[in-house]
């Protein structure tokens, strides 16, 4: 089994600033089948980016996606109020799938 | 845009069986541009994905949890179903339904149910 490892716990930062969330795979992720969920409190997951860098419907282009192999990236270029939240990673490459442990992004 | 909604008990005895059933509106669940998920989520585990099935029938497990997990669906209710036996206070969690696409390159989660949580207790 792929076991994800995300990177750091927990991020503080302030309104405008830049967050950047990493993921490591213990297996390289050759077909790029990697995807990133948002999570809000009391509600379910909701996927922001698929295939490693696309974006998913309504998405806003704040958000961005990069990597390969084992190494992944996500970019919040400016938060703003409603990018507080929780992200994990899911890597869809090889069964069974799997999820990081994920990142909470603060308030500073 | 596919709407899930989970329904089942929200409170097993442990060494009982957990169902839950997964009622999806907006789509067919005979379509074959769909898997139909399970997910969990708990505070020890985080999120877990449970199997899948397609609409043939054809189902796919997490190997830890195979020996004890069953997914089921309903063509005629538009319905699909967990069922999980000899539960244990490990598997309390949230338990949510979800749906990917069919191909490979579409086997990440894009819609999904409230998720009620299911509390394994005596």
């Amino acid at each position: 089994e792929i076991v994800l490892t995300q990177s750091p716990g927990t991020l503080s930062l302030s309104l405008g600033e830049r967050a950047t969330l990493s993921c490591r795979a213990s297996q390289s992720l050759s077909n790029r089948y990697l995807a990133w969920y948002q999570q809000k409190l009391g509600q379910a997951p909701r996927v922001i980016i698929s295939g490693v860098s696309s974006r998913a419907t309504g998405i806003p282009d704040r958000f961005s996606g990069s990597g390969f192999g084992t190494d992944f990236t996500l970019t919040i270029s400016r938060l703003e109020p409603e990018d507080f939240a929780v992200y994990y990673c899911q890597q869809y490459e090889n069964s069974p799938w799997t999820f990081g442990q994920g990142t909470k992004v603060e308030i500073k | 845009q596919l709407q899930l909604r989970e329904s089942g008990p929200g409170l097993v005895k442990p060494s009982e069986t957990l169902s839950l059933t997964c009622t999806v509106s907006g789509g067919s669940i005979s379509s074959s541009n769909y898997y139909w998920a399970w997910i969990r989520q708990s505070p020890g585990k985080g999120l877990e994905w449970i199997g899948s099935i397609y609409y043939t029938g054809s189902t796919y497990y997490t190997p830890s949890l195979k020996p004890r997990v069953t997914i089921s669906i309903d063509l005629s209710q538009n319905q699909f179903s967990l069922k999980l036996t000899s539960v244990t206070a490990a598997d309390t969690a949230v338990y949510y339904c979800a749906t990917s696409g069919s191909q490979h390159y579409l086997y990440y989660f894009d819609s999904w149910g409230q998720g009620p949580l299911v509390t394994v207790s005596s």
